[in-house]
């Protein structure tokens, strides 16, 4: 039944060590999203995909990088973690790019920094 | 910049009360607005979309408002239950572009 499955729920790597988290979805949904969320915090959107079409947030760091090889993957690359990157890491889909429709969402990667 | 904000951090409400809950934005226009519930260590899940010409949605025990003159909408959980409570999260969305949230409504309900 899941639909957009993350993995893994949680994440442990070292300080300026290469991460990759992955988020694979069964909806064959054109859009793909990745948000970073911190505590309290709203979620903030890294960047999506429409397809095979990439869109970079202007305030993505160049740290952030992402791959969506096939319409089902799409995985979050981080290349040198920093402490302030430690958050929930969230992908989601949805149908078409905003048009009535909603995001549904994976459980998350819980990312921690050491 | 476009800026999304939810009334209070947290609300606290007896049980079998409406809550309500606001969302207000400024420097967006957006096609739709949309409300999702997100639990502890969860991802958010969708419950609600309402267009910009529709001023008002309702499924079951829930109702939105979509105010385009105030740039508001409002969010309300008639007789409100201990399992309602929960972060509630309100988006926006245009026609093409992403959908970007607010930080937030911690809403909790005491027995």
């Amino acid at each position: 039944d899941a639909m957009v499955i993350q993995n893994p729920r949680y994440q442990v790597t070292q300080f300026g060590k290469p991460v990759t988290l992955s988020c694979s979805q069964t909806l064959n949904h054109n859009v793909m999203y990745w948000y970073q969320q911190k505590s309290s915090q709203a979620p903030k959107l890294l960047f999506h995909y429409y397809d095979k079409d990439f869109n970079n947030e202007a305030d993505t760091p160049d740290n952030f990088q992402s791959r969506r090889p096939n319409t089902s993957f799409c995985f979050l690359d981080i290349r040198s973690p920093g402490l302030g990157d430690a958050a929930m890491y969230l992908c989601a889909t949805s149908r078409e790019h905003g048009v009535d429709t909603e995001a549904f969402f994976g459980q998350g990667t819980r990312l921690t920094v050491v | 910049s476009q800026k999304i904000e939810q009334n209070s951090e947290a609300l606290n409400i007896q049980e079998g009360k409406t809550a309500t809950l606001t969302c207000n934005y400024t420097n967006y226009s957006p096609a739709y607005l949309q409300w999702y519930r997100q639990d502890p260590g969860r991802g958010p899940v969708f419950l609600l979309l309402i267009r910009e010409n529709e001023k008002e949605k309702r499924k079951e025990r829930l109702k939105v408002t979509f105010d385009t003159t105030l740039k508001q909408s409002l969010f309300h959980i008639t007789a409100s239950q201990p399992a309602d409570s929960a972060t509630y999260l309100c988006a926006l969305s245009s026609s093409a572009s992403k959908i970007i949230f607010g930080s937030g409504t911690r809403l909790s309900i005491r027995p």
